[in-house]
C-alpha cells in the first residue's frame, strides 16, 4: 500500500460546486501539506498542518480551506470551484527537518 | 522566507552526455536542500537531500548534487544521462531555523535524445 494515499485520482467538477480532495498517511506523520502543481511554477504551497491542532495557510490559501481530521488524515477543499483552480494537487506528509513523501496526485479540472 | 531558484525550465541532453541542473537558494543560512523527480503521471519522489553533513551528496539513479555555500547552490548532476532520467526535477528548499516547511522551485524538464 502507497505511504500517502489521495482520493480521487481524477475529478471534473462545474464551477461554483463545492469539492472536496482526501488524504491519507501510514508514514506515522506529524506534518502534512497539500501543494498545486500548475506548468513552469513548479509546487505551491496552499495549506499546512504540523499537528491534529495546528493549521497554516500556505502562499495561495485563498478559494481553499482545510481540515486534519486525525493524525493520519487532511482533507483539502475547494468551496466554490473556478476554473482558474484546475490543476494537479498533492498531498505530502514528513517529518521535522526531513524529507517529505509525496501521494500520486489528483488532477482537478473546473468547467 | 526561504525560496530557490532553477535556471533553465527545459534541459535536453544527449544520451551518454553530462546532466546538469541548476538551483540556487536565497538565504543567509544554509537550509536543507532537496532534489526530487517527477516521471509522467506520478507523484514526487526525493532523489537526494543535504542536511549538513557532507557537502557532496549521492542519491538513487546515480545522481549527485554538491552543496557550496559561497555560492548558494546545489545543483544536481549526473555523467552519463540515461532514457529513463527523462523526468521534471524540481529543487527544494527547508528552513531549519524556521518551521521547515518545504518550497519547491519551478522545476527542469529533462528531455533525453537518443
Amino acid at each position: 500500500d502507497a505511504d500517502v494515499t489521495q482520493t480521487p485520482r481524477n475529478r471534473i467538477t462545474k464551477t461554483g460546486k463545492r469539492i472536496m480532495l482526501e488524504c491519507s498517511q501510514t508514514k506515522g506523520h506529524d506534518r502534512m501539506y497539500w501543494y498545486r502543481q500548475d506548468p513552469g511554477l513548479g509546487l505551491r504551497l496552499i495549506y499546512y498542518s504540523f499537528d491534529v491542532k495546528d493549521i497554516n495557510k500556505g502562499e495561495i490559501s485563498d478559494g481553499y480551506s482545510v481540515s486534519r481530521q486525525a493524525q493520519a488524515k487532511f482533507s483539502l477543499s475547494l468551496e466554490s470551484a473556478i476554473p482558474n483552480q484546475t490543476a494537479l494537487y498533492f498531498c505530502a506528509t514528513s517529518d521535522q527537518g526531513a524529507e517529505a513523501f509525496f501521494g500520486q496526485g489528483t488532477r482537478l479540472t473546473v468547467v | 522566507a526561504q525560496s530557490v531558484t532553477q535556471l533553465g525550465s527545459h534541459v535536453s541532453v544527449s544520451e551518454g552526455a553530462l546532466v546538469l541542473l541548476r538551483c540556487n537558494y536565497s538565504s543567509s543560512v544554509p537550509p536543507y536542500l532537496f532534489w526530487y523527480v517527477q516521471y509522467p503521471n506520478q507523484g514526487l519522489q526525493l532523489l537526494l537531500k543535504y542536511t549538513s553533513a557532507a557537502t557532496l551528496v549521492k542519491g538513487i539513479n546515480g545522481f549527485e548534487a554538491e552543496f557550496k555555500k559561497s555560492e548558494t547552490s546545489f545543483h544536481l548532476t549526473k555523467p552519463s544521462a540515461h532514457m529513463s532520467d527523462a523526468a521534471e526535477y524540481f529543487c527544494a528548499v527547508s528552513d531549519r531555523f524556521g518551521d521547515y516547511k518545504l518550497s519547491f522551485g519551478a522545476g527542469t524538464t529533462v528531455t533525453v535524445r537518443a
